[in-house]
């Protein structure tokens, strides 16, 4: 009964090379997000999308790519994977409709991804 | 644009005491939400509370209660009976309605709870 799944929980990969971070909800949410929460544990949003649509491109590089097949399912492609890229990245989603309301939003368990 | 400030970066407190995690904000918005999330050592964002601007009553759940100050924009956290469990990250969060409506996060305080 898992309301945010993440796969995998951990990654660890050469740099240049491509990965893909998986998410799906099972709440029947709207909205899915994508943050990073870096090596000082800040966390900062990266993109949203509201059913399946880009919403929010927060000034990330374009070797990350979400994509969305659909509204369940949110994932996260990085290419020409950096040592800066190490960090944890969560999936988030939220029932709120794209600038009609707010609400909570509830986060998966976490990807540590781990860049050598 | 809107900010989230929370300047203490750890706190501890011994078990069953009352600890206060202090959280400011700065928004032009009049319509919004604020929360309270633990990361404990397994990394999980969990929330702990969610406040809505426009309430004036203080939200609870349990231990955990809010202090909201609108006019200050101040929103802190109060943890009673604190439990060893309560060792966790906390951070403060906002967001409004908007067409860039999104989570901003404060830094985040370690919280310890001494045994």
């Amino acid at each position: 009964d898992t309301a945010v799944s993440q796969t995998p929980k951990y990654l660890v990969t050469q740099m240049g090379n491509d990965k893909s971070i998986k998410c799906e909800q099972n709440l029947g949410h709207d909205t899915m997000y994508w943050y990073k929460q870096d090596s000082k544990k800040f966390l900062k949003i990266m993109f949203s999308y509201n059913n399946k649509e880009l919403i929010i491109n927060e000034t990330v590089p374009n070797r990350f790519s979400p994509k969305s097949p659909d509204k369940a399912h949110l994932n996260l492609h990085i290419n020409s994977l950096e040592l800066g890229d190490s960090a944890v990245y969560f999936c988030a989603s939220s029932p709120v409709q794209y600038g009609l309301d707010i609400d909570t939003q509830y986060f998966g368990p976490g990807t540590r991804l781990t860049v050598l | 644009a809107q900010t989230v400030t929370q300047s203490q970066p750890e706190m501890s407190v011994q078990e069953a005491e009352t600890v206060t995690l202090s959280c400011t904000y700065d928004t032009s918005e009049s319509n919004y939400y604020l929360f309270w999330y633990k990361q404990p050592p397994s990394r999980q964002m969990i929330l702990v509370i969610r406040q809505e601007a426009y309430k004036q009553q203080n939200a609870t759940e349990n231990r955990f209660s809010v202090n909201f100050q609108k006019a200050a924009k101040s929103f802190s956290l109060k943890i009673s009976d604190s439990q060893l469990g309560d060792t966790a990250m906390y951070f403060c969060a906002f967001t409004y309605t908007g067409a860039n409506s999104k989570l901003t996060f404060g830094k985040g305080i370690t919280l310890s709870v001494r045994p």
